[in-house]
């Protein structure tokens, strides 16, 4: 069974504040890491697509980090606003199986101005 | 493109009624899911299509779950009878294949069973 655990769960840090949380994977059949930020009473939205290791990306104050062989992925944001506030969702599509996603549960931010 | 377009996006129903979720993948797009997002689970994959065809439905939660994808446009989630703990919201998402490609989610239909 495949698994895909973030942490921590959730976070409340003070406007202005950087912060980062992790997002870990099986290292074994890697081809991509996704992550979603997932505002309250909205849809899931796509950040990035992460696909080699050692990659970063970046979107405006956030930023991700990936490391395939030790199965793990960060997600930075710089300068917290209260309008970062959401879940950051990260996902594992499994090999040979389309686009099937295997989400973690997910790490919930609070920004607090 | 639209996006994906999911209807009704609010639905309040009673117990025992039946309910139909649809859902409008976007065009081109071969791979359509159906994820339902709760308290306790999260969001949790229901079912999945490839090219209409269902390929895996191992998180139907019991047989008063069905779907359908009866062409390349459109799908529906139908829940006979509802009952109270079906109340979550429902997202329909679609694909094109490749596991680096992004998924993109519908805005998602609002379920409440009295």
């Amino acid at each position: 069974i495949l698994n895909v655990e973030q942490s921590p769960q959730s976070l409340h840090v003070q406007e202005g504040d950087s912060t980062n949380f992790t997002c870990s994977f099986p290292s074994s059949n890697f081809y991509a890491l996704h992550w979603y930020r997932w505002e309250t009473a909205k849809s899931p939205e796509a950040l990035f697509v992460m696909t080699l290791n050692g990659d970063e990306k970046k979107k405006g104050r956030i930023s991700a980090t990936l490391n395939t062989k030790e199965g793990y992925s960060y997600l930075y944001i710089k300068g917290s606003q209260p309008e970062d506030s959401a879940t950051y969702l990260c996902a594992f599509p499994i090999y040979n199986q389309g686009g099937k996603l295997i989400f973690g549960q997910g790490t919930e931010l609070s920004v607090k101005p | 493109d639209a996006g994906v377009i999911q209807s009704p996006r609010h639905e309040v129903t009673e117990m025992g009624q039946e309910v139909t979720l649809r859902c409008k993948p976007i065009s081109g797009h071969d791979y359509l899911f159906w994820y339902r997002q709760t308290m306790m689970r999260g969001l949790e994959l229901l079912i999945y299509f490839n090219n209409n065809v269902p390929i895996d439905d191992s998180g139907m939660p019991e047989d008063r779950f069905s779907a359908k994808m009866p062409n390349a446009s459109f799908s529906t989630l139908k829940i006979q009878p509802s009952e109270p703990r079906d109340s979550a919201v429902y997202f329909c998402a679609s694909v094109g294949g490749l596991g680096t490609d992004t998924q993109y989610f519908g805005p998602g239909t609002r379920l409440t069973v009295l």
